[in-house]
C-alpha cells in the first residue's frame, strides 16, 4: 500500500518562533498532489496548503510554506511566527486517483 | 463562501440500527468523498462519487452504501451498526480537474451504543 509517514507524533514551539513538520510519502505515480490539513480541537479539517508534484517551486500561503523534495519524496511544512491559534493536529496527505491518503498526524502545541 | 454541509452533526444509535448521513457539497462541485475518522486516528477514505457515479472505493464495509443524487448531494447509509462504527464521518467535495483539492465538511459524529 502506498503510504504517508509523519515521523513526529508531537511537536511544540514557542509563540512567534518557527517550526517544521516532516512528512514522507510513497507513490509510483508521476502526477499527484500533496496537502497539509489542520485539525483543531473542533475536529474540522482545514486545508493549509497544497503542492502540485509537477511544480518545482515550493508552495507558500502567508506564514505557511513547504519544502518539497520530489526525488526524496519529502514534503515538510514550515510555520513561521507561530501563533496560539496554530495549535492543532496537522495531517500530511497525498492525493491520487481523487482520494486522499493521510499520515498519522503531528500534534502541534504552541507555548505562550 | 459556501462550505460543505453535513447533517446531522451528531447522531446516537443503538447496535444493529441503521443511520443515514447526508452531505451537500460546495455549489458547482461535482465530486464528493466520504471519510471515516476513528478516535485518535487519521481519516480513512470510504468512497467517492463523480457525476453521480461511484469513482473509487476504499475500506468501506459491505454494511455501508452510498450514492450521489442529481443535485450532487450524497448520502451514506449504514446498516447493522456496530460499536466500532462510532467515529467522525467527513464528507468532502471538489471540482473535477481542479487539482484534487478537497474541502471538508464539519463532520457527523456517530456514537453507537
Amino acid at each position: 500500500a502506498q503510504t504517508v509517514t509523519q515521523s513526529q507524533p508531537e511537536m511544540s514551539v514557542q509563540e512567534a518562533e518557527t517550526v517544521t513538520l516532516s512528512c514522507t510519502y510513497d507513490t509510483s505515480e508521476s502526477d499527484y498532489y500533496l496537502f497539509w490539513y489542520k485539525q483543531p480541537p473542533s475536529r474540522q479539517m482545514i486545508l493549509v496548503i497544497r503542492q502540485e508534484a509537477y511544480k518545482q517551486q515550493n508552495a507558500t500561503e502567508n506564514r505557511f510554506s513547504v519544502n518539497f523534495q520530489k526525488a526524496a519524496k519529502s514534503f515538510s511544512l514550515k510555520i513561521s511566527d507561530s501563533q496560539l491559534g496554530d495549535a492543532a493536529m496537522y495531517f500530511c496527505a497525498r492525493g491520487s486517483n481523487y482520494k486522499l491518503t493521510f499520515g498519522k498526524g503531528t500534534l502541534l502545541t504552541v507555548n505562550p | 463562501a459556501a462550505g460543505v454541509i453535513q447533517s446531522p452533526r451528531h447522531l446516537i444509535k443503538e447496535k444493529r440500527e441503521t443511520a443515514t448521513l447526508k452531505c451537500y457539497p460546495i455549489p458547482r462541485h461535482d465530486t464528493v468523498y466520504w471519510y471515516q475518522q476513528g478516535p485518535g486516528q487519521d481519516p480513512q477514505f470510504l468512497i467517492s462519487f463523480y457525476e453521480k457515479m461511484q469513482s473509487d472505493k476504499g475500506s468501506i464495509p459491505d454494511r455501508f452504501s452510498a450514492q450521489q443524487f442529481s443535485d450532487y448531494h450524497s448520502e451514506l447509509n449504514m446498516s447493522s451498526l456496530e460499536l466500532g462504527d462510532s467515529a467522525l464521518y467527513f464528507c468532502a467535495s471538489s471540482l473535477q480537474g481542479a487539482g484534487e483539492t478537497q474541502y471538508f465538511g464539519p463532520g457527523t459524529r456517530l456514537l453507537v451504543l
